[in-house]
């Protein structure tokens, strides 16, 4: 079974910009969760998304939004981009049920100037 | 309080050796706890899950839960160099909550 894909893997912007990253689950997995990876902070939950709705939201600024699609794809947008943002962007996978174990895609870089 | 505390570490442990990394979380309601690796420059990659208070086995690895205690571990055994990096906890209420990440351990296996 294929893993968990990202796209891009690497993008550079500068501030005030925004941007689009995608994830593809898991054949079969309808949960995708968004996570922010920083040397300062760690993995920080974004949100998450099952079935096309949001179900749980983390504590970031409203910049920060994503949706799911019918395919379970993923895609998750920063607007008017600031030097913060500057870090790795990591989708998650899993069935959705309980007890559910989530497998992490390759992660998109992202560097702001 | 952080709701998972991970000493950051470096954890140095001779090649052979027994490595322990220790994890210890807040929420009494958390029913799921994972273990995941992560390389530099990588993303994670999942080592073992447990549910249940005990031990688990996976090959050299061995997940320790303590409800009780608030405490979930995992021991690696005969350390290789190839197991330097760093490990993160993660707990999790159940289906449909956000799994929270310790901030985790740099392990470093010396030859």
């Amino acid at each position: 079974k294929a893993g968990v894909t990202q796209t891009p893997r690497y993008l550079i912007k500068t501030r005030g910009q925004q941007v689009t990253l995608s994830c593809s689950p898991i054949s079969g997995h309808r949960s995708v969760s968004w996570y922010q990876q920083t040397p300062g902070q760690g993995l920080q939950f974004l949100f998450e998304y099952f079935s096309e709705t949001q179900r749980n939201k983390g504590n970031f600024p409203g910049r920060f939004s994503g949706r799911q699609f019918s395919n379970s794809r993923s895609e998750m947008n920063v607007s008017t981009l600031e030097l913060g943002d500057s870090a790795l962007y990591l989708c998650a996978s899993s069935l959705g049920s309980a007890q559910e174990t989530q497998y992490f895609g390759p992660g998109t870089r992202l560097l702001v100037l | 309080q952080k709701e998972v505390e991970q000493n950051s570490g470096p954890l140095s442990v001779p090649e052979g050796a027994i490595a322990s990394l220790n994890c210890t979380y807040s929420d009494r309601g958390s029913q799921s706890f994972f273990w995941y690796r992560q390389y530099s420059g990588k993303s994670p990659e999942l080592i073992m899950f447990i549910y249940s208070n005990g031990d688990k086995e996976d090959g050299r690895f061995t997940a320790q839960l303590n409800k009780a205690s608030q405490y979930v571990s995992l021991l690696i055994r005969d350390s290789q160099p190839s197991d330097s990096a760093t490990y993160l906890c993660a707990v999790n209420r159940g289906s449909g909550y956000a799994l929270n990440f310790g901030k985790g351990t740099s392990l470093l296996v010396t030859p």
